[in-house]
C-alpha cells in the first residue's frame, strides 16, 4: 500500500545509547517531517525537510539530527538517548508547500 | 503560542453533534484538523484557510472565525467511526511556517 513507513515499530533503550528511526514515503512527496507525541502535549515538530538536500529545526530539535538520504527516506538520530526522549515518533510528509497530510504507523521508543 | 482546544473530552451517543473548538491568542493564517484513533496515525481531515470558506468532509465540518481566532470543528449526527482525538494544527502567517498543534480533545461515541 501506498504511504509513509517507519522503522521500528517499537524499541527499548538504555540512557546513552544511539539509535536512528527510518521513515520511507513513495507518494513522491517533496516535505518530510519527524514529530514526536507525548500524553496530553499534541504534536510537536522535531525537524522537517522541505525538499530533497534541505532540513530544518522544528520546535524541539535538542538531542536529534536528521537525514534526508534522498527524495523517500528521511531519518531521526538519537545519538544519545535520554529518558525525556521516551515518546511515540511520527514521520509524514506532503507536497512542497503543504502541511502534513500522511502519517507513518509511528515508532513507540521508550529509553529506560 | 500552543492552540487551546475545548472542550478536552466529549462523550456521545450515536445520532448526537458536538462541536471542538480551537483558539488562539496569536493571528491565524489556516487551521488543520486532523484525528487520531487510538494507537494508530493521525489523519489529515481538512484545512481552513484565512479568508476562506466552511469546509466539510462527510459529516464533519469545520469554520474559521477570524474575529475571535478560532475554528470549530463540527461533527453532525456521530458514528461509531467518529471516536477518538482530534487535532487542530495552526499556522500564524502566510507562506509555509510550522504547524502548532493543540493538545487535542478526545470524542466518545457510544451505542
Amino acid at each position: 500500500n501506498a504511504g509513509v513507513t517507519q522503522t521500528p515499530k517499537f524499541q527499548v533503550l538504555k540512557t546513552g545509547q544511539s539509535m536512528t528511526l527510518q521513515c520511507a514515503q513513495d507518494m513522491n512527496h517533496n516535505s518530510m517531517y519527524w514529530y514526536r507525541q507525548d500524553p496530553g502535549m499534541g504534536l510537536r515538530l522535531i525537524y522537517y525537510s522541505a525538499s530533497e538536500g534541505t532540513t530544518d529545526k522544528g520546535e524541539v530539535p535538542n538531542g536529534y539530527n536528521v537525514s534526508r538520504l534522498n527524495k523517500r527516506e528521511f531519518s531521526l538520530r538519537l545519538e544519545s538517548a535520554a529518558p525525556s526522549q521516551t515518546s511515540v515518533y511520527f514521520c509524514a510528509s506532503s507536497v512542497q508547500g503543504e502541511q502534513p497530510q500522511h502519517f507513518g504507523d509511528g515508532t513507540r521508543l521508550s529509553i529506560l | 503560542q500552543q492552540p487551546v482546544q475545548s472542550p478536552q473530552a466529549v462523550i456521545l451517543r450515536e445520532g448526537e453533534d458536538a462541536v471542538i473548538n480551537c483558539s488562539s491568542s496569536k493571528a491565524l493564517y489556516s487551521v488543520h484538523w486532523y484525528r487520531q484513533k487510538h494507537g494508530e496515525a493521525p489523519v489529515f481531515l481538512m484545512i481552513l484557510l484565512k479568508g476562506g470558506e466552511q469546509k466539510g468532509h462527510e459529516k464533519i465540518s469545520a469554520s474559521f472565525n477570524e474575529k475571535k481566532q478560532q475554528s470549530s470543528l463540527y461533527l453532525t449526527a456521530s458514528q461509531l467511526s467518529y471516536s477518538g482525538t482530534y487535532f487542530c494544527g495552526t499556522e500564524f502567517s502566510g507562506g509555509y511556517n510550522k504547524l502548532i498543534f493543540g493538545a487535542g480533545t478526545r470524542l466518545a461515541v457510544h451505542p
